[in-house]
């Protein structure tokens, strides 16, 4: 299996542009997680689903982020409008339950 | 609310030591624990996890322990090597939720 699959590596854009980041999970895993790291804060939960139907939410900082799941095997996070504290890694991760957690090589973010 | 704590923040040792690396969770309520290690600018690499009805994992050189009970889980690296230098993450979820809670990490650096 190829793992979990995340696009772009790396994303720069100016303030106010729409970001859309993609994730592939394993075939198979019945959740999804958007996590974003940052220094200052570790690893914090944006976002999660569970056969493609999201279950907790509380971790979406405001509006200007949304996240969907379309089918079993592709997800989006997009921001939109972008700001530079939106600068950040943002890892997808995948489950089968009870299972261990799979997580994407990340997108890095800088917002200009 | 779930609160995950690592202790040391940052360890130094030589080549060749045995060491172990401390996390503390707040709810016993847990499904899984698992250990992460994550090299600077990349993704997050599963190297052990752990289920609520298990007490330990063993991986080649490396031992995790769990006591539910106390809300701690320990990883054991035997002997030491340079290129275990990296950050060690710990995670766990539970109390109904599959979302993983991490704590902040230990950034080991394993000295030639």
């Amino acid at each position: 299996d190829a793992g979990v699959i995340q696009s772009p590596r790396h994303e720069v854009t100016e303030m106010g542009q729409e970001v859309t980041l993609r994730c592939k999970p394993i075939s198979g895993h019945n959740s999804l997680f958007w996590y974003r790291q940052t220094m200052m804060r570790g690893l914090e939960l944006l976002i999660y689903f569970n056969n493609n139907v999201p279950i907790d939410d509380s971790g979406m900082p405001e509006d200007r982020f949304s996240a969907k799941m379309p089918n079993a095997s592709f997800s989006t996070l997009k921001i939109q409008p972008s700001e530079p504290r939106d600068s950040a890694v943002y890892f997808c991760a995948s489950s089968q339950t009870p299972g261990g957690y799979t997580f994407g090589s990340g997108t890095r973010l800088t917002v200009v | 609310k779930q609160e995950v704590t690592q202790i040391p923040a940052a360890l130094s040792v030589p080549e060749g030591e045995n060491l172990v690396l401390n996390c503390s969770f707040t709810d016993s309520a847990i499904y899984n624990l698992q250990w992460f290690r994550q090299d600077p600018g990349k993704g997050l690499t599963s190297l052990l996890l752990i289920q609520s009805s298990q007490r330990e994992q063993t991986s080649g050189r490396l031992n995790a322990s769990l006591d539910k009970s106390s809300g701690r889980s320990t990883l054991y690296i035997a002997a030491s090597q340079p290129g275990d230098s990296a950050t060690y993450l710990c995670a766990v979820n539970g109390g109904g939720s599959e979302k993983l809670v991490f704590g902040k990490g230990t950034k080991l650096t394993v000295n030639p």
